[in-house]
């Protein structure tokens, strides 16, 4: 089975960075997806790591490390409209395209 | 292109009454998800579809639920007889068969059983 662990909360400010981390623990691990949440809508895709290191795009990075069961979401510049919850989510060892989700971080970002 | 496309928006009944959702995938995508999301379990998957055979359903609740995926452009969840504890927000999603390719999720059903 697959356990993924992330903060439930968190505020920052805007302009700021902020960094989001997860963990899991799996029984087998085929890549690691960050998707964005606003209220009341679907999640949206923002990352996809597989082999350790630091993916970047735009404002948003983000980091894997397999031998530690590790990720962590770097957003930078934050702006209001980054309020929203960020769904950390594992993809199964086995054969498809199985993910399992986290909780999610609720993220709050003031002025 | 269009998206996930998922019907009805929302959906109020009372319960004992059959539910049925409804989901057209992404032209081209191999592997169709269902999903719940309620603010105390979070995301969970229910059953999900590759080549619209169901490969794993573990995470149906029982066997109230239903899910159905006749061809490759259709897939629906039934619920009979609902209950109030199914209310909740049900996400359909689909994906490529490829590695690294992600999940691209419908803009869900609002239910709500009375």
């Amino acid at each position: 089975g697959q356990n993924i662990d992330q903060p439930t909360e968190m505020t920052a400010t805007e302009g700021a960075i902020v960094q989001i981390n997860c963990t899991y623990q799996t029984s087998g691990f085929n890549g690691l997806f960050w998707y964005q949440q606003h209220a009341g809508e679907a999640p949206t895709f923002l990352s996809y790591n597989v082999l350790d290191g630091l993916e970047e795009k735009g404002r948003f990075s983000s980091f894997l490390s397999r031998s530690k069961g590790y990720s962590y979401l770097l957003l930078k510049e934050l702006q209001m409209k980054d309020s929203a919850s960020y769904l950390c989510a594992v993809r199964d060892g086995g054969g498809g395209n199985k993910l399992t989700f986290g909780t999610g971080t609720q993220l709050k970002v003031e002025l | 292109d269009a998206g996930v496309i998922q019907s009805p928006r929302h959906e109020v009944t009372e319960m004992g009454q059959e539910v049925t959702l409804r989901c057209k995938p992404i032209s081209g995508h191999d592997y169709l998800f269902w999903y719940r999301q309620t603010m105390m379990r979070g995301l969970e998957l229910l059953i999900y579809f590759n080549n619209n055979v169901p490969i794993d359903d573990s995470g149906m609740p029982e066997d109230r639920f239903s899910a159905k995926m006749p061809n490759a452009s259709f897939s629906t969840l039934k619920i009979q007889p609902s209950e109030p504890r199914d209310s909740a927000v049900y996400f359909c999603a689909s994906s490529h068969d490829r590695v690294g390719k992600p999940q691209h999720f419908g803009d869900g059903t609002r239910l709500s059983i009375l």
